[in-house]
């Protein structure tokens, strides 16, 4: 069954560094969808970025970049140039294509704490 | 309006009680999710929508749970004879199609069963 897992409930970091968020997934599609969201204390949803499970580079938005080994299933989320409003959940998803319904499962998420 | 619209924003309600959850999702966006996410945890899929059908109920915990979509648009969850662990925040998601790669979330519904 397909399955999202992030291993470090809490992560801190200096402002101003890079922090990279680890998330590892299950699948036995060939095609799928991994995404990562991060959620405010405020509670909404904001999308970050997303890579697909046949693109070959890296997606990479802003200050947010995807570090995708399809060999090792991992999707790990990397920040650079931390914020304080980088201060949040980070929550790792999956979509896979054979579902037919674009349905995310999601992980557990990683609290994220920037130090000034 | 420009986002997805979820109302009430909070909702407490006797143990025992039904209660309706509302999500108006962004114009013109044919799929529509509601996840569940518990205190702490990740996003549990309840329901997917197509217009007004829902092929995917796969996630509904219980016959207590049941969802509808009208109109292509606004969707009711709805959970009868709400029981304290039907505490959590309820949210709402739309997108163009269910292959586009960004999924838009409402600001959710905190229901607390007391």
């Amino acid at each position: 069954a397909q399955k999202i897992t992030q291993t470090q409930p809490g992560m801190f970091v200096q402002e101003k560094e890079a922090v990279t968020l680890d998330c590892t997934y299950d699948t036995s599609d060939q095609s799928y969808g991994l995404f990562w969201y991060k959620q405010p204390s405020s509670g909404e949803m904001i999308f970050l970025i997303y890579q697909g499970s046949y693109d070959e580079q890296n997606a990479t938005e802003g200050r947010y970049s995807l570090n995708f080994q399809k060999a090792r299933k991992s999707a790990n989320l990397v920040i650079s140039a931390s914020q304080l409003g980088d201060s949040a959940m980070y929550f790792c998803a999956m979509r896979e294509a054979s579902g037919n319904t674009g349905k995310l499962i999601f992980g557990q998420g990683t609290t994220l704490q920037v130090k000034p | 309006g420009a986002g997805v619209s979820q109302s009430p924003s909070n909702k407490v309600t006797e143990k025992g009680k039904d209660v309706e959850l509302r999500c108006d999702p962004i114009s013109g966006h044919t799929a529509l999710y509601w996840y569940r996410q518990s205190l702490g945890q990740g996003l549990e899929f309840l329901i997917y929508f197509q217009g007004n059908s829902a092929p995917d109920k796969s996630g509904l915990p219980s016959d207590r749970f049941s969802a509808e979509r009208t109109g292509g648009s606004v969707s009711t969850l709805t959970i009868q004879r709400t029981q304290q662990e039907d505490s959590a925040v309820y949210l709402c998601a739309s997108s163009l199609t269910r292959t586009d790669t960004e999924a838009f979330f409402g600001q959710g519904t905190r229901l607390t069963v007391v």
